[in-house]
């Protein structure tokens, strides 16, 4: 399965738009890039995925590049409730396998 | 909205313990899954299966097997549960058919076989 880098944390400040890159030099012509998060003590929670638009839905945006090796989700008024593990993925063949990296630890502050 | 419940959120069992699993959605979907997630290990696929009755090995299968005799209910079962099965399980489903459909997880069992 293709794979995705993220980094390992980041912060942000409240009110403001958080940033979050992924690479993903490696993917594949028909793998879609999806954005999962998981808050502390629950399942991941689904928040957009693409192809090769860039996508935006009542969570966030996801901008993908031309070249679709790397994307960017962007919440725009973080808030708390924000904080997060947020895990770029891309789609695997087959019978819509998802792959789970070891993500990215947002964390909001006042 | 998308419900897929499962039935204990903290379960702890035995060494040897036949121990079921249990996961419900309400959206009709095709599709369904089974992870497992440990720490530094990320989220790992055990089993899924894509229609009633039917089932594909994961990534991790060994000592687990599933059912899918509904298509709203995907059981997850540890024939002789290890302490190396202690863990937090996801159950995740998706409709069928679009394969760009999104997968909705459960908030997930931990388990902790003592």
């Amino acid at each position: 399965d293709a794979k995705t880098t993220q980094p390992t944390s980041m912060d942000c400040a409240e009110g403001r738009a958080a940033n979050l890159p992924c690479n993903h030099s490696t993917i594949s012509g028909n793998e879609y890039v999806y954005w999962y998060r998981q808050i502390h003590s629950q399942g991941p929670q689904y928040i957009i995925h693409g192809l090769k638009n860039n996508e935006t839905n009542e969570m966030a945006s996801l901008i993908i590049t031309e070249d679709r090796k790397s994307s960017t989700l962007i919440l725009p008024h973080a808030t708390l409730r924000d904080t997060a593990v947020y895990y770029c993925i891309l789609r695997g063949t087959g019978f819509q396998k998802l792959v789970f990296g070891t993500g990215t630890r947002l964390l909001v502050s006042p | 909205d998308v419900k897929v419940t499962q039935s204990s959120r903290y379960l702890v069992k035995r060494t040897g313990e036949k121990v079921f699993l249990e996961c419900v959605q309400d959206m009709d979907h095709e599709n369904m899954f089974w992870y497992r997630q440990d720490p530094g290990l990320g989220l790992r696929l055990i089993y899924f299966s894509y229609d009633v009755k039917m089932k594909e090995k994961g990534d991790i299968p060994e000592g687990y097997s599933v059912s899918r005799e509904k298509k709203e209910r995907f059981s997850l079962i540890l024939e002789s549960a290890s302490t190396n099965q202690t863990s937090m399980y996801l159950c995740a489903s998706s409709s069928g058919g679009q394969n760009n459909s999104p997968l909705h997880f459960g908030n997930g069992t931990r388990l902790t076989v003592t």
